[in-house]
């Protein structure tokens, strides 16, 4: 069993959709959980970070953790063009280590 | 968020060659990672380096194939050595900023092996 999974996709919505984006992690002593941004040919970019059960919101982007059910989810709200990406889920782990996921491939058809 | 510069950006190279990739910080920090990513994957973990010392290997990545350095807090390079068509991957330069327990990547650098 992979330490972080995520449905590759790819994925599409229209323009104006939300997006929805979820990945599981293994390690129920976890602390920490990242989405990342990755366009094609660049790093990934940190979007999103979240410690807590529940919901954190910054902007468009909502960030939801499950520890009980040991998932983690994203949603763009009013979906772009510009948001057309690679998403990956990361994890630091209870040992400090950090595993990321295959990511989630994101189209957003104008 | 951390400033991390990589240099070079992009190289193309020969087979049997080698090349340095040096990452920058704009802070000191006390670990640096160097990820690989190949093409339609996800990033892969090489080594840890850690100031002072020797850098620690992940399973399927040894030293004499990737050497690191890390002469201070804010500087490391990897070496790629002998080169193969297979080694043709964005490497990433990636450091933690603890006080938020957060880890941030590089520019990176895009390496085509013919």
């Amino acid at each position: 069993q992979k330490e972080v999974e995520q449905n590759s996709g790819p994925l599409s919505v229209p323009e104006g959709a939300i997006a929805s984006l979820n990945c599981t992690y293994s390690d129920r002593g976890s602390q920490s959980f990242f989405w990342y941004r990755q366009y094609s040919g660049k790093s990934p970019e940190l979007i999103m970070s979240i410690y807590s059960n529940g919901d954190k919101e910054d902007g468009r982007f909502t960030a939801q953790l499950n520890k009980a059910s040991q998932y983690v989810s994203l949603l763009i709200r009013d979906s772009q063009p510009s948001d057309s990406a690679t998403y990956l889920c990361a994890v630091n782990s209870a040992g400090n280590q950090f595993y990321f996921g295959t990511g989630t491939s994101l189209t957003v058809i104008p | 968020s951390a400033v991390i510069s990589q240099k070079p950006s992009r190289d193309i190279c020969q087979r049997g060659t080698s090349l340095t990739i040096q990452c920058q910080v704009d802070s000191q920090v006390t670990m640096m990672f160097w990820y690989r990513q190949q093409p339609g994957q996800s990033l892969t973990l090489i080594a840890t380096a850690n100031q002072g010392s020797e850098a620690t290997y992940e399973s399927g990545f040894v030293i004499d194939k990737f050497p690191i350095s890390r002469p201070n807090l804010t500087f490391s390079t990897l070496t790629v050595s002998n080169m193969s068509p297979e080694d043709s991957s964005i490497y990433l330069c990636s450091v933690d900023r603890q006080e938020t327990d957060t880890r941030y990547f590089g520019p990176g650098t895009r390496l085509t092996v013919l």
